[in-house]
């Protein structure tokens, strides 16, 4: 049972450039949350979204943005990328228990 | 509003000793605690929950934790560390009514030597 995947890995990105990054949930799972983890902190909710609806936002910029399709797969946009946005993106599958589990991240490096 | 504090940076233990990293929490409603592990480059793994009943919760590797009300605690603990145990812990709530958002704590670093 394949668990949380994410695309890219890692990638390198100049300021002011788009990116978009991916993920796919536990098989059967309907809710993805992303978040952003900056290097010496811990992870910051970003989105969640359930059956394809956004359900929670977190306090980040309109630069981002997610979609999630019907398989599930979800998707998390960020335009006009700043340094600061250099970090480790989590996706997470959240099960009906309440609990998450994550993938191993994309690593976005903004240069 | 949710938080988590997680008041040590980094803790140093023997192998063979005991370790405990400390986690304290703000939260409306009943809390619903979580201890996650990172190694390096790598994501979250999840270690073991409290949602409700005994205080003691036991969970993966031998880690255990135990939650206090009334101190507003949730601190990890092992009963004899290993050096494979080196890694940076996240200490993690959500609120009883908000399903969709957990907080994180800033992270404890753990540093097991031989």
């Amino acid at each position: 049972d394949a668990g949380v995947t994410q695309s890219p890995t890692h990638l390198i990105k100049t300021r002011g450039q788009h990116v978009t990054l991916r993920c796919s949930p536990i098989s059967g799972h309907k809710s993805v949350s992303w978040y952003q983890q900056v290097l010496g902190q811990g992870p910051q909710f970003i989105f969640q979204y359930y059956e394809k609806e956004e359900r929670g936002r977190g306090n980040f910029p309109d630069r981002f943005s997610a979609r999630q399709f019907p398989n599930y797969s979800s998707e998390l946009n960020v335009n006009a990328l700043l340094l600061g946005d250099s970090a480790l993106y989590l996706c997470a599958s959240n099960d009906r228990a309440g609990g998450y589990t994550f993938g191993s991240g994309t690593r976005l490096t903004v240069v | 509003a949710q938080s988590v504090a997680q008041p040590e940076d980094q803790v140093n233990v023997a192998e063979g000793n005991p370790l405990t990293v400390k986690c304290t929490y703000s939260v409306s409603g009943n809390p619903y605690l979580f201890w996650y592990v990172q190694y390096p480059n790598r994501g979250l793994q999840f270690l073991l929950k409290y949602i409700t009943g005994d205080n003691l919760v036991k969970g993966s590797y031998g880690f255990e934790a135990e939650f206090n009300k009334s101190q507003t605690s949730f601190h990890l603990k092992k009963p004899s560390a290993l050096v494979s145990d080196s890694a940076l812990y996240f200490c993690a709530v959500r609120a009883e009514y908000n399903f969709n958002k957990f907080y994180f704590g800033s992270g404890t670093k753990l540093n097991v030597k031989p």
